[in-house]
């Protein structure tokens, strides 16, 4: 049965630096979407994204935050100066029909 | 503010029983509900979704769903020790052009008792 997958599974960085996570999708999706989730507290969406442009974003995804298919299978959702709060666990998911289906995420740790 | 409230638990019920896990939302536009299962330090994973009032089964899953008190909940018949986990509720929001926010509960631990 084919599954959204993300890498990495774990990523530490240091606080100011650039993280990029990275996705891919079910082949046959064509929406795609950022949540997160902090650590004891409930899953947060963060941006969808269809035909190659966001459809809507939360006030959570502000400048510091950027998403890209850069070829026809990856998604990407860039941090580009992580802060300590960014410490989260980021998943992705891609939407067939009514269904979100979410990948295992990416667990993020900034120092 | 679109507002997902579960009660967070824990919920303990013995092995065989019958779990009962309630949602309520705030936002009378929305249109379709979802569970999700969240194993610790694991993705969320569909169990089944809802959209029309009434009660909606799946196995040993059965969703029901009031719209006029903007309630919904999941039983789940026979608990087994394998079903313990945080069960979230998700509320589906239109978002453009056929893609649609979820907004989550926080989710409601359930711990089945052998």
């Amino acid at each position: 049965e084919p599954e959204v997958t993300q890498t990495p599974s774990h990523q530490v960085t240091q606080m100011g630096q650039e993280v990029i996570l990275r996705c891919v999708p079910i082949s046959n999706h064509l929406y795609f979407y950022w949540y997160r989730q902090i650590l004891g507290q409930k899953v947060e969406f963060l941006v969808s994204f269809y035909n190659n442009e966001i459809s809507e974003k939360s006030e959570i995804f502000d400048d510091q935050f950027s998403v890209e298919r850069p070829d026809g299978s990856n998604f990407t959702l860039k941090i580009r100066s992580t802060k300590l709060e960014d410490s989260a666990m980021y998943f992705c998911a891609s939407q067939f029909q009514e269904t979100q289906y979410f990948g295992p995420g990416t667990r993020l740790l900034v120092l | 503010q679109k507002e997902v409230e579960q009660n967070s638990g824990p919920l303990s019920v013995p092995e065989g029983a019958i779990a009962s896990l309630n949602c309520t939302y705030s936002d009378r536009g929305s249109q379709s509900f979802f569970w999700y299962r969240q194993y610790s330090g694991k993705s969320p994973e569909l169990i089944m979704f809802i959209y029309s009032n009434g009660d909606k089964e799946d196995g040993r899953f059965t969703a029901q769903l009031n719209k006029a008190s903007q309630y919904v909940s999941l039983l789940i018949r026979d608990s087994q020790p394998s079903d313990s986990a945080t069960y979230l509720c998700a509320v589906r929001t239109p978002s453009g052009a056929g893609s649609y926010q979820l907004t989550f509960g926080k989710g409601t631990k359930l711990s089945v008792i052998p």
